[in-house]
């Protein structure tokens, strides 16, 4: 069935270091891929997306690898910021509907 | 300007009433979501319209029925609440659902609670 998922649910990371935080999605037809933040209260805020043709794109501080053998797609954050503590999602897109599939989300939290 | 905007962000009501949430987006984007998100944080499509059209419809009990009035509103309205209607509901919109264009981008959602 269609599934997104994430390898962890809770990330805990020293304010300065990187974050790579992994996600697994299960169809092998998904050509769009698609990251999201989302602090307390707020809604899903977009950071960065890659389509199936890619394997790496970079944006700001921030890396999305997608790994299409093993269905695998991981954001890097680059220099951890206590402003980068939010939850994050990753989505897979199949089809022309637009219809996004979310993944569980993993909880990133950054110590000072 | 907030680009998606939802109204109203809390809802307290109590079971059996009749409900409506409003979106707008000022983006210019043809097509329009609803999500709901439940009290594990996952998000889930419920429905989507492009241009006025519906092409998505998840499988979501009919008391709960669209209305897009034009393509920068989208507006959902629920009858008859249930207990397990409680939850965070985001409205999105993208340029499109297609063609690279897909990019969502979301409210700031609303936050229902069904007594």
């Amino acid at each position: 069935g269609e599934s997104v998922g994430l390898h962890l649910p809770t990330l805990s990371v020293q304010e300065g270091d990187n974050s790579i935080i992994n996600c697994a999605y299960s169809n092998s037809a998904s050509d769009y891929f698609i990251w999201y933040k989302q602090e307390s209260g707020k809604g899903p805020q977009f950071i960065i997306d890659i389509r199936s043709n890619m394997d790496k794109r970079q944006g700001q501080r921030v890396t999305v690898l997608l790994n299409k053998t093993v269905k695998h797609l991981s954001l890097q954050i680059a220099a951890t910021q206590p402003g980068d503590s939010a939850v994050y999602f990753c989505a897979e897109k199949a089809g022309n509907t637009g219809k996004l599939i979310f993944g569980q989300g993993t909880t990133l939290q950054v110590k000072p | 300007d907030t680009a998606v905007s939802q109204t109203p962000k809390y809802l307290v009501t109590q079971m059996g009433n009749d409900k409506s949430i409003k979106c707008e987006q000022n983006l210019g984007h043809d097509t329009m979501y609803w999500y709901k998100q439940d009290s594990k944080k996952f998000l889930k499509i419920m429905f989507s319209y492009n241009n006025k059209e519906l092409i998505i419809n998840e499988t979501v009990p009919n008391r709960f029925s669209p209305k897009s009035p034009d393509k920068a509103h989208l507006n959902l309205h629920i009858n008859s609440l249930e207990l397990g209607d409680s939850a965070v509901y985001f409205c999105a919109s993208s340029p499109d659902g297609s063609g690279g264009q897909e990019t969502q981008y979301f409210g700031p959602g609303t936050r229902l609670l069904v007594l």
